[in-house]
């Protein structure tokens, strides 16, 4: 059973829009949240992340959002550029654990 | 970023063929990870290493096998490939586990399509 979800496989929104990528947790004992992204042929990278003791993490364009009653996080990136067409992957772990869980990740388009 | 760097980056075998892919960082990481992507799954840990000859178990470790003899290198070997071990295979590594504000760094991945 996945503990972490992502249940929109894609999303398509136009250039200097928000997109806004969603993700939800089972478990708990998640205390640490991360967004990666991945363009083809190429290995993840870490965009943002966020703690359980914050509910808000912003880095220029990209804000997380994390709802711990909720079990609920989303990526909002405002405005949209072309260039962040991408497949964005939600993690999660525990502070101090060796793992990380992934989502089944949201392939973000964005049209010009 | 880190210098992860994996071989091969393409890779077709035959069923029963025992495959070995390797990673090497060039960072000094303590921690080196495998993950295999699958549409649908994401990423899925298959093994992990916290140090020279120290691995552990991930999430879908059964048929493969790992060594680390050295801290730049972590081998990720399939004994006897199934066609079920196609996918694409990603080396990450990390400076420690799970410390607010590190993240794991990840190679460029490896295709492996088992006939």
């Amino acid at each position: 059973d996945q503990q972490v979800k992502q249940n929109s496989p894609s999303l398509s929104v136009q250039e200097g829009r928000i997109s806004i990528l969603n993700c939800d947790y089972t478990n708990s004992m998640f205390d640490y949240f991360l967004w990666y992204k991945k363009y083809p042929a190429e290995g993840p990278t870490f965009l943002i992340s966020i703690s359980s003791i914050k509910d808000k993490n912003e880095d220029g364009r990209f804000t997380v959002f994390l709802n711990k009653s909720a079990k609920h996080l989303s990526l909002h990136i405002v405005p949209s550029q072309p260039g962040d067409s991408a497949v964005y992957f939600c993690a999660a772990t525990r502070l101090g654990g060796n793992m990380l869980t992934f989502g089944g990740g949201t392939r973000l388009m964005v049209k010009p | 970023d880190a210098g992860i760097t994996q071989s091969p980056r393409h890779k077709v075998t035959e069923t029963g063929t025992p495959v070995t892919l390797r990673c090497h960082q060039t960072e000094n990481h303590r921690y080196m990870y495998w993950y295999r992507q699958d549409p649908g799954h994401g990423l899925r840990l298959i093994h992990y290493s916290y140090g020279v000859k120290d691995t552990d178990k991930g999430e879908v470790s059964d048929g493969y096998s790992v060594s680390r003899s050295k801290t730049e290198d972590f081998l990720l070997t399939l004994e006897s490939a199934t066609s079920s071990q196609t996918s694409v295979y990603f080396c990450a590594t990390s400076p420690s586990s799970g410390r607010a504000g590190e993240t794991q760094y990840f190679g460029p991945g490896t295709r492996l399509l088992v006939l």
